[in-house]
């Protein structure tokens, strides 16, 4: 399977503390995004980042990315109860037209 | 801008029935769109390629004459799951590629939610 992998599985943490998560995958990537996805509902992209990036902001966002280690991190800074959600990279590839290849997901779980 | 739709959000089918679930793009024209499925607490799994037009791509291990799709027109895409069995109870999400700026991006329908009793 091409999916790529994140961790960890399951996040805890309280109001105000930073959330990091991790998404390795396995080919040569065009580009790396990160979607959220509140418990039944569809997908929110969060953001975007090239191949040829190694950091990118949007907001509390943050998003890095190590082509030689094949792997992106996202960090969460002063989350809050509404960030509570799973989070997912999605990755396309060299030659596959566009496919999204989805990452194992983070559930992200923020408590007052 | 860039909206997709899906219908219906849920639907609830008896195992051998069929059941067709529609996703549009509301605001763009999309001559790709993907159909992907989401089983509770995991991922997506892209199901298969939609281009307008032409016969649909599946992925590997994916059962096209289970689960027929059909891209008539720039702005919908059908899945339909051909007699269903209580396996095939997940949640489908599409995607459709449109023109955001200078590039094309992928923009999520809301999903919809088949249980197969």
């Amino acid at each position: 399977s091409q999916q790529g992998e994140e961790d960890p599985q399951a996040l805890s943490i309280q109001e105000g503390e930073n959330a990091t998560m991790n998404c390795s995958y396995k080919t040569s990537i065009n580009n790396l995004q990160w979607y959220r996805q509140n418990s039944g509902r569809g997908l929110v992209h969060l953001i975007l980042i090239r191949s040829n990036e190694r950091e990118k902001h949007s907001g509390r966002l943050r998003v890095t990315l190590d082509t030689s280690k094949k792997s992106s991190s996202l960090l969460i800074t002063a989350s809050r109860a509404a960030d509570t959600a799973s989070y997912f990279c999605a990755t396309d590839h060299t030659g596959t037209a566009s496919k999204l290849t989805f990452g194992t997901g983070t559930r992200l779980q923020v408590t007052l | 801008g860039a909206v997709v739709s899906q219908h219906p959000s849920w639907v609830i089918c008896k195992s051998g029935t069929s059941v067709k679930i529609e996703c549009r793009s509301l605001d763009f024209q999309a001559t790709t769109m993907f159909w992907y499925r989401q089983f509770p607490k995991q991922s997506l799994m892209l199901m298969a390629t939609s281009n307008e037009g032409s016969k649909a791509t599946y992925e590997q291990g994916v059962e096209k004459d289970k689960f027929l799709i059909n891209h008539a027109s720039l702005t919908l895409s059908t899945l339909t799951v051909t007699s269903a069995h209580p396996e095939d109870s997940s949640f489908y999400i599409c995607s459709a590629m449109g023109l955001a700026g200078p590039t094309y991006e992928q923009y999520f329908g809301p999903g919809t939610r088949l249980t197969v009793t």
